[in-house]
């Protein structure tokens, strides 16, 4: 299996634009987080789903930020319009039911000028 | 809410056992210990976990005090490839509902030095 498939690798966008990460879960798997990290705050969840449904969005920090998981192989998050205090490292992970580990993809680097 | 505590930082020379702390004081009776560890520029790795006994595996072992309300992750032969930061988390079983989600701290940030 490929593992947990972010794209893109490196985001760099200016403040006010839209900006779409994606993520490809490992195959099979019911649960799908997106977390954030920066040097401040360190590693947040952010939101996750089971089963294409979103579970816990309490990690949202404002109405700018969405995602969505239309099907079981493909999630996005989308930040619309953008600011430099979005700037971090997004992560996407997978899990099994039941499965205590978390796969998680590489990351997408985001800088918001 | 912070439910563990580690040191920011430890140092290790390669080769030796790397002894990495974390307390746990409030932790349930159905919570596990979990750590992973995040190499610069990688999305953290599952290392492993343990709910009151001692585990081992291929990558380290974890030693929980009786009481539970501390631990030991080792790092047998640390090598330089063993410098990352380090988490430790406690959670409940992921077979309960709601429980799936990881919360991280700080970590400690360990370094393998040559």
């Amino acid at each position: 299996d490929a593992g947990v498939i972010q794209s893109p690798r490196h985001e760099v966008t200016e403040m006010g634009q839209e900006v779409t990460l994606r993520c490809k879960p490992i195959s099979g798997h019911d649960y799908l987080f997106w977390y954030r990290q920066t040097m401040m705050r360190g590693l947040e969840l952010l939101i996750y789903f089971n089963n294409n449904v979103p579970i816990d969005d309490s990690g949202m920090p404002e109405d700018r930020f969405s995602a969505k998981m239309p099907n079981a192989s493909f999630s996005t998050l989308k930040i619309q319009p953008s600011e430099p205090r979005d700037s971090a490292v997004y992560f996407c992970a997978s899990s099994l039911i039941g499965n205590e580990k978390l796969f998680f993809g590489s990351g997408t680097q985001l800088s918001v000028l | 809410d912070a439910k563990t505590t580690q040191p920011t930082s430890m140092d290790c020379a390669e080769g030796r056992a790397a002894n990495l702390p974390c307390n746990h004081s409030t932790i349930s009776g159905n919570e596990y210990v979990y750590w992973y560890r995040q190499i610069h520029s990688q999305g953290p790795q599952y290392i492993i976990h343990g709910l009151k006994n001692n585990e081992t595996n291929e990558m380290a072992s974890l030693i929980i005090t009786e009481d539970r309300k501390s631990s030991t992750l080792i790092l047998p032969h640390a090598t330089l490839r063993d410098t990352a930061v380090y988490y430790c988390i406690v959670r409940p079983s992921p077979l309960i509902q709601g429980a799936q989600k990881l919360v991280f701290g700080q970590g400690t940030r360990l370094t393998i030095n040559p």
